[in-house]
């Protein structure tokens, strides 16, 4: 299985909800990844998680809080977000990080296209 | 840090011909440089990467090539056919934040029939 699932595959929600972004990958990799995606950019690092801890937060935003609940599942809390927030939200997974040129490949899931009202 | 640039932004060829996609970057530590692919509502793609220890690699009708001294690499697609419409991402990571990949600005690639 050299898959990256993410759920739902579209979200709308209201700037109070509170709603979450799963992604699961079963290739025994140890970091994972969530990139915003805006119209015609390419992906921005959010977070990195490895080995199920937080590596890497590029100054993100409170309102998104990421959880890895396994080596195998990824997940992304959203709550009180702006309009500016809508995009698409992609997760990623590699086999490790830090660890020299074997592991730099990051496999991507098709995203979760959320807009929020 | 490491910035990425990326030419053209869009690129149109004729079925069958040959296409090209340029990229530079700033950080002679990088040492990954993976292409990614991205479809209409989906996900990126690795197409093909390459290493800094190595100059050129060839997968069937793609081709990447790398100048480290010139510190540019390009995409090269022959035989080009409708399913390679896409936009093609450049990027670039070192081995000190290996987990950090910069992504070119992207190249939208249409091929006319």
């Amino acid at each position: 299985d050299t898959e990256v699932t993410q759920t739902p595959k579209h979200l709308v929600m209201g700037m109070t909800n509170k709603k979450s972004l799963k992604c699961e990958q079963h290739m025994g990799h140890r970091a994972m990844y969530w990139y915003k995606q805006k119209a015609k950019k390419p992906p921005e690092l959010m977070f990195v998680y490895s080995y199920e801890k937080l590596s890497i937060n590029e100054s993100v935003p409170s309102r998104f809080s990421p959880e890895c609940p396994n080596s195998s599942l990824l997940n992304l809390h959203l709550h009180a977000l702006q309009p500016e927030d809508s995009a698409l939200y992609l997760c990623a997974s590699s086999q490790d990080i830090d660890r020299g040129f074997s592991y730099n490949e990051q496999f991507f899931g098709p995203g979760t296209r959320l807009t929020v009202l | 840090g490491e910035n990425v640039e990326q030419h053209p932004s869009t690129l149109s060829v004729q079925e069958g011909d040959s296409a090209v996609i340029k990229c530079t970057y700033s950080d002679s530590a990088s040492n990954y440089f993976p292409w990614y692919k991205q479809e209409l509502g989906k996900g990126p793609q690795l197409i093909i990467d390459i290493r800094s220890n190595v100059g050129e690699k060839k997968d069937q009708r793609i081709a990447v090539t790398l100048n480290k001294t010139a510190k540019h690499f390009s995409l090269h697609i022959t035989e080009t056919q409708p399913e390679d419409s896409a936009v093609y991402f450049c990027a670039a990571s070192g081995y000190s934040s290996a987990s950090k990949i910069i992504f070119g600005s992207g190249t939208r690639l249409s091929i006319r029939p």
